[in-house]
Parts: structure tokens; sequence; C-alpha cells
């Protein structure tokens, strides 16, 4: 089964300083795409960046960046010089194979940062 | 332009009572999915549609539990009867091109779903 692992409940920074959320993930599939999403106190989901299995170099979109060490199974995001709107739960999701021709995307269960002034 | 679009953005309603949530897909999406959010369960998948077709519902929780997408542009889902188990907050996403290990997922701004 597929299982998307976030370890830190919440992390704190100081505002323009540099953070690390952890994402560990499990699966035996060759094909799958490792996504993370922000949600702040308003609910809504925001995409923020995409690395896929077989992509050899590491995403990057603005601050955000994603550390894919894939032998160790883990797609930690980066997010650098942080900013008081970056304060917002973070979720780490995996696009994995689910049968036929379709993919299934697995949350983990999200890490609150608060950024502080 | 247009997001993905849901309604009600909020519901109050009483145990036993029929609940429908609705949703649209961006226009060109293909793939449209369903989700609940809890505190204790996290974000979890209940069905999504490839082209209109129920794929995979197994996400589903029970039989009072049922989804529709009549067309490209429309789907439902419905609750009925509801319990206090099922307050939530009900996602739905859309996808173009299909479920795929790097199609992203589009969000719509959830439907906050209370039974009393």
């Amino acid at each position: 089964a597929q299982k998307i692992t976030q370890t830190q409940p919440g992390m704190f920074v100081q505002e323009k300083e540099a953070v690390t959320l952890d994402c560990t993930y499990d699966t035996s599939d060759p094909s799958y795409g490792l996504f993370w999403y922000k949600q702040p106190s308003s609910g809504e989901m925001i995409f923020l960046i995409y690395q896929g299995s077989y992509d050899q170099q590491n995403a990057t979109e603005g601050r955000y960046s994603l550390n894919f060490q894939k032998a160790r199974k883990s797609a930690n995001l980066v997010i650098s010089a942080s900013q008081l709107g970056d304060s917002a739960m973070y979720f780490c999701a995996m696009s994995s194979y689910s049968g036929g021709s379709n993919y299934k995307l697995t949350f983990g269960k999200g890490t609150l940062l608060t950024v502080n002034p | 332009d247009a997001g993905v679009i849901q309604s009600p953005r909020h519901e109050v309603t009483e145990m036993g009572q029929e609940v429908t949530l609705r949703c649209k897909p961006i226009s060109g999406h293909n793939s449209l999915f369903w989700y609940r959010q809890t505190m204790m369960r996290g974000l979890e998948l209940l069905i999504y549609f490839n082209n209109n077709v129920p794929i995979d519902d197994s996400g589903m929780p029970e039989d009072r539990f049922s989804a529709k997408m009549p067309n490209a542009s429309f789907s439902t889902l419905k609750i009925q009867p509801s319990e206090p188990r099922d307050s939530a907050v009900y996602f739905c996403a859309s996808s173009f091109g299909g479920p795929s290990s790097y199609n992203e997922q589009f969000f719509g701004p959830g439907t906050r779903l209370t039974v009393l």
C-alpha cells in the first residue's frame, strides 16, 4: 500500500529564514509523482510543486524547492526566505498506480508551519 | 479563468437529512475527484471519475454515500441519510488527461458540512 509520512505535526520559523518540511513515502511502483500542497487557514488547497520519480533534478518553483532523495524515499519541501503569508498547513502527496491506467493521490497528515515576525 | 467551483460553501443539516454537494470542474479537465478532510483521518479520496465514468469508489465510506457525474461539467456527492460523523470538509478536484503520476489536481474551495 502507498503511504506518505510527515513526521512534523508543527514547525516554527523566523521570517526570512529557510525551513525544511519533511516527507517520506513508501511505494513499490517505479513510476510515481510527489506533490506539495499548501492549505492556509482559509481552507483552500494550493498546489506548490511537483517531482516525478524519473526526474533527475530537484524541482524548484520560486521560493519552493523539493529535496528529492529517491534511495531514501524522501521528498522534503524547502521554503527559502520565509514570509508571514507562508503560515499554513502543508501536505505532501504521492500519485501512484492504482490499477488499469489510473493513479491515486495519497496525502500525508500535514505539517502546520508558523512563521514568526 | 474560473477554478473548480463547489456549492454550497457551508452546509448545516440535521441527522437523517439528505445532503447534496455540487462541483463544477475546470473546463477541459476530464478527471474529477471527491475528497473528505477531517482532523482525525486527514484528507481521504472518496471517489474519482475519468471522462464522467467512476473509476474507483473504494474510498466511499458506505452505501449512504453516492456520487454522480452526468456530464463533463457537473458532479454531485450525496449523503442520505446524513450522520454527525459525516461532518467534514469535502473537496472536489479536477485534472486534465486522467489521473496519472504527473497530473496536478486543482482543488475547489471545499464545502464545510456540519451534521447536527
